[in-house]
């Protein structure tokens, strides 16, 4: 079964510095993994995603993600932290049924 | 991109009584939809697989006789939260794949009170 897991249920970063959050992935297949966020009582907004293109992904709002199989990771990264990147992110995998699986989540507090 | 249009975004219930929502493809047909849910400060589960104009699939540990799914488009599903208890309190998210892409609904905020 495929399944992704987030390491770290909450982060902090300062603003301006570089934003990591974890996720790493189990799949027997070439999976198809996504980043999404979410603010509160809000849906996803989808970040990026990785369809075995190029390892290296590139989403909206400067957030890049890395496709590592040796690591079996796809860790979400933002250099530079604004305040406004405050807010709840997942790590999802598409399964073979198209359903999404997701982590458990990730949240994201930026300090002034 | 695709858009997805959830509907309420969110509803206030006595317990004991129903409540519907609604999920619509509003620029594309979808043979499937998923509906999920989320608890506070937890992340989303599956709790089934909406099929146009067949039963739905749910997942283990969900009850289909009381979150009755009807997919009777190919452009909505409807989630219908039957005889509703605090404990069905939740947000309850759909989504449609379109090309490969999950487009996920606005979300509804249920309170059961």
């Amino acid at each position: 079964a495929q399944s992704v897991t987030q390491l770290g249920s909450h982060v902090s970063v300062s603003e301006g510095a570089l934003v990591l959050l974890r996720c790493n992935y189990s799949s027997s297949v070439p999976p198809y993994l996504f980043w999404y966020v979410q603010y509160p009582n809000q849906g996803l907004q989808l970040l990026l995603k990785y369809t075995s293109a190029a390892t290296l992904v590139k989403g909206i709002n400067g957030f890049e993600a890395e496709f590592k199989k040796s690591e079996t990771s796809f860790h979400l990264t933002k250099p530079s932290a604004h305040m406004s990147d405050a807010a709840e992110y997942f790590c999802a995998v598409r399964t073979n049924n198209n359903d999404m699986r997701f982590g458990a989540g990730t949240r994201l507090t930026v300090k002034p | 991109g695709a858009v997805v249009s959830q509907h309420p975004s969110w509803v206030i219930c006595k317990s004991g009584t129903s409540v519907k929502i609604e999920c619509r493809s509003l620029d594309f047909q979808a043979t499937t939809m998923f509906w999920y849910r989320q608890f506070p400060k937890q992340s989303l589960m599956l709790m089934a697989t909406s099929n146009e104009g067949s039963k739905a699939t749910y997942e283990q540990g969900v009850e289909k006789d009381k979150f009755l799914i009807n997919h009777a488009s190919l452009t909505l599903s409807t989630l219908t939260v039957t005889s509703a208890h605090p404990e069905d309190s939740s947000f309850y998210i759909c989504s449609a794949t379109l090309h490969g892409e999950a487009f996920f609904g606005q979300g509804t905020r249920l309170t059961v009170v």
